[in-house]
């Protein structure tokens, strides 16, 4: 119940077009859904981030949709460039302020965007 | 934003020692740090969760004589590697909270550590 899948392993794009991850989740109790981008020998870096009680957030090229009565969320990157091969993970959480609020990892994406 | 971090990069160590890796929380206190293990096109794997002041929290399976964490500061977490074996060898990657905002988890930069 604590596991959250995501689709697909591996992603190519073209420069310019968009990129499209998709993440599912059973846990109910989750209510922090971040995503995070990280490139080879480094830490993960927080793109984005979206609470249940919106259906989407955009950030600059990169939008969250959130569909709670699914229990499925998605990273959309638009007009995708080099600079964003990477692998993203997706992640949940529960709980309120000041509690552990230990993250769930999706398996990863690798997106590679092709110049 | 907070910045976290992680000490050393790489580290290259002999079978049977040990390899201690430090993390710091640089602009925020962490009462709470995550110590991640990441097998090469894996996903991040749990370890343990380091409280200030107290005793951490191992993941089933993880081994808590071989891997130490000590979070001895709000802006401070050790995790030593003993008795290093080669399959120990992985990317390990800390994580804290910030204190303040109680939200957002931010990662350090990753320990490569390779045991010959």
């Amino acid at each position: 119940q604590q596991q959250v899948k995501q689709s697909p392993q591996s992603l190519i794009v073209q420069k310019g077009g968009i990129s499209i991850i998709n993440c599912a989740y059973e846990n109910t109790a989750f209510d922090y859904f971040p995503w995070y981008q990280q490139f080879p020998g480094k830490g993960p870096a927080l793109l984005i981030a979206i609470r249940p009680d919106v259906s989407e957030k955009k950030e600059g090229r990169f939008t969250i949709s959130f569909n709670k009565s699914a229990k499925q969320f998605s990273l959309h990157i638009m007009d995708s460039q080099p600079g964003d091969s990477a692998t993203y993970f997706c992640a949940a959480s529960t709980g309120t302020s000041g509690s552990a609020r230990q993250l769930t990892f999706g398996s990863g994406t690798q997106l590679t965007v092709l110049p | 934003g907070a910045v976290v971090s992680q000490h050393p990069s790489r580290v290259i160590c002999k079978s049977g020692t040990s390899v201690k890796i430090e993390c710091r929380s640089l602009d925020f206190q962490a009462t709470t740090m995550f110590w991640y293990r990441q097998f090469p096109k894996q996903s991040l794997m749990l370890m343990a969760t380091s409280n200030e002041g107290s005793k951490a929290t191992y993941e089933q399976g993880v081994e808590k004589d071989k891997f130490l964490i000590n979070h001895a500061s709000l802006t401070l977490s050790t995790l030593t590697v003993t008795s290093a074996h080669p399959e120990d060898s992985s990317f390990y990657i800390c994580s804290a909270r910030d204190w303040g905002s109680g939200t957002e988890a931010f990662f350090g930069q990753g320990t490569r550590l390779t045991v010959v």
